[in-house]
């Protein structure tokens, strides 16, 4: 069974400040992990991927996450934090690429960024 | 490349309606997903379509929900006897081969 452990709900920076957000995970099998960043009323939109190859994984909007197998984490971060970045982060794992591949989520941790 | 659709964006019922919402996955993905979403939570897994058969459902599916591929293109959803617990936004998200799932912009439901 898979599971996504996301500390803190709320997390704030200012403009320009670096972005940490924790992801820890647990799985009975080797993990694809994965960040989504959703909007207010929208949708998910996929940030970047771990897939089992390079450990330190480069999304969109200057998102980076390592894979940690020996912390069993997945912490996202972004060095300068921009107002755009303002939304809800979600953390997920699957049990592989293969087959069926159920998500299953985190709860969650809203990004807010102050001028 | 149109993207996850679905519809409609906004849906307000009465208690103890049925209602019926509509996913059109990107073209030529075989994989579709249903996952319900409740205010300050993260996505849960409903149910998975692969081409039109449905091979998984949630526990969290109850009897008053149904879904359908017919054709292995667009899905509907349809929730019976709709209840205030059934309130959520209902998400789709659908893949081909690989190791990632686009959603839609999802379904908010608001039951009254």
């Amino acid at each position: 069974a898979q599971s996504v452990t996301q500390l803190g709900s709320h997390v704030s920076v200012s403009e320009g400040a670096l972005v940490l957000l924790r992801c820890n995970y647990s799985s009975s099998v080797p993990p694809y992990l994965f960040w989504y960043v959703q909007y207010p009323n929208q949708g998910l939109q996929l940030l970047l991927k771990y897939t089992s190859a390079a450990t330190l994984v480069k999304g969109i909007n200057g998102f980076e996450a390592e894979f940690k197998k020996s912390e069993t984490s997945f912490h996202l971060t972004k060095p300068s934090a921009h107002m755009r970045d303002a939304a809800e982060y979600f953390c997920a794992v699957s049990a592989g690429p293969t087959g069926f591949q159920k998500l299953v989520f985190g709860t969650g941790t809203r990004l807010l960024v102050s001028p | 490349d149109t993207g996850v659709s679905q519809d409609p964006r906004h849906k307000i019922t009465k208690r103890g309606q049925n209602v019926t919402f509509r996913c059109d996955p990107i073209s030529e993905h075989n994989r579709l997903y249903w996952y319900r979403q409740t205010l300050g939570q993260g996505p849960e897994f409903l149910t998975y379509f692969q081409n039109e058969a449905q091979l998984e459902k949630s526990r969290l599916l109850s009897d008053r929900f149904s879904a359908e591929r017919p054709k292995g293109s667009f899905s509907t959803l349809e929730i019976q006897r709709t209840e205030q617990g059934d309130s959520a936004m209902y998400l789709c998200a659908s893949s081909s081969n690989t190791d990632t799932q686009y959603f839609g912009p999802g379904t908010r439901l608001t039951v009254l």
